[in-house]
């Protein structure tokens, strides 16, 4: 079944950069839009960015625009995030997540997030 | 981007229970709303989609109903393991966003 694992996660001082991975399996990564969410400490979700099935489109959430940047490698089965310049507030859980696809009559229709990854730990701190 | 209130913040039920939770859009999103739930130190579980459509796999004790602004997740009949934070989440425009969740706690 489909399966999203996430990496990359750890202790990084403000200011620093560090790279998110999303390894995905059991279905075919390059058909599937791909979202980032994060939960910081005892806080709810926020969605941070989606990148479309081809790489041909990303979208940010405004408080990550310029600083974080969203891509994949279809090749690989592989998401990535990559974030700079980090402060204290994207201290977070972060979990991958693909975007649902249902095909209806011939058409496709996309929708929310329907598998999720456990999520990677991102610390930010001095 | 769109705000999206949920009510109440927690509320407190028995098994057995009927539970309702509302979500409200800062403005007209359709039916472009989806309803997950979390349990504690777990990654968010996908339960409604399209503001009514159950995502494959969970029970159908689970329904959504709504349109435009105002939303619905109902469980018809508490189960133990359903207690848990719930999220609505609207998909009209990107930046998507969350409402800040119900937590559904044992009475």
């Amino acid at each position: 079944q489909a399966q999203l694992v996430e990496s990359g996660g750890g202790v990084v001082q403000p200011g620093k950069s560090l790279r998110l991975s999303c390894a995905a399996s059991g279905f075919t990564f390059s058909n599937d839009a791909m979202h980032w969410v994060r939960q910081a400490p005892g806080k709810g979700l926020e969605w941070v960015a989606v990148v479309w099935h081809d790489g041909s489109n990303k979208y940010y959430t405004d408080s990550v625009k310029g600083r974080f940047t969203i891509s994949r490698d279809n090749s690989k089965n592989t998401l990535y995030l990559q974030m700079n310049s980090l402060t204290l507030e994207d201290t977070a859980v972060y979990y991958c997540a693909k975007g649902g696809r249902i095909v209806v009559e011939s058409r496709t229709y996309y929708y929310g997030m329907d598998v999720w990854g456990q999520g990677t730990t991102v610390t930010v701190s001095s | 981007a769109i705000q999206m209130t949920q009510s109440p913040s927690s509320l407190s039920a028995s098994v057995g229970d009927r539970v309702t939770i509302t979500c409200r859009a800062g403005q007209d999103i359709g039916n472009d709303l989806d309803w997950y739930q979390q349990k504690p130190g777990k990654a968010p579980k996908l339960l409604i989609y399209g503001a009514s459509n159950l995502q494959s796999g969970v029970p159908s004790r689970f329904s959504g109903s709504g349109s435009g602004t105002d939303f619905t997740l109902t469980i018809s009949s508490l189960q133990p393991e359903d207690f848990a934070i719930y999220y609505c989440q609207e998909e009209h425009n990107f930046p998507w966003t969350f409402g800040q969740g119900t937590k559904v706690d044992i009475k």
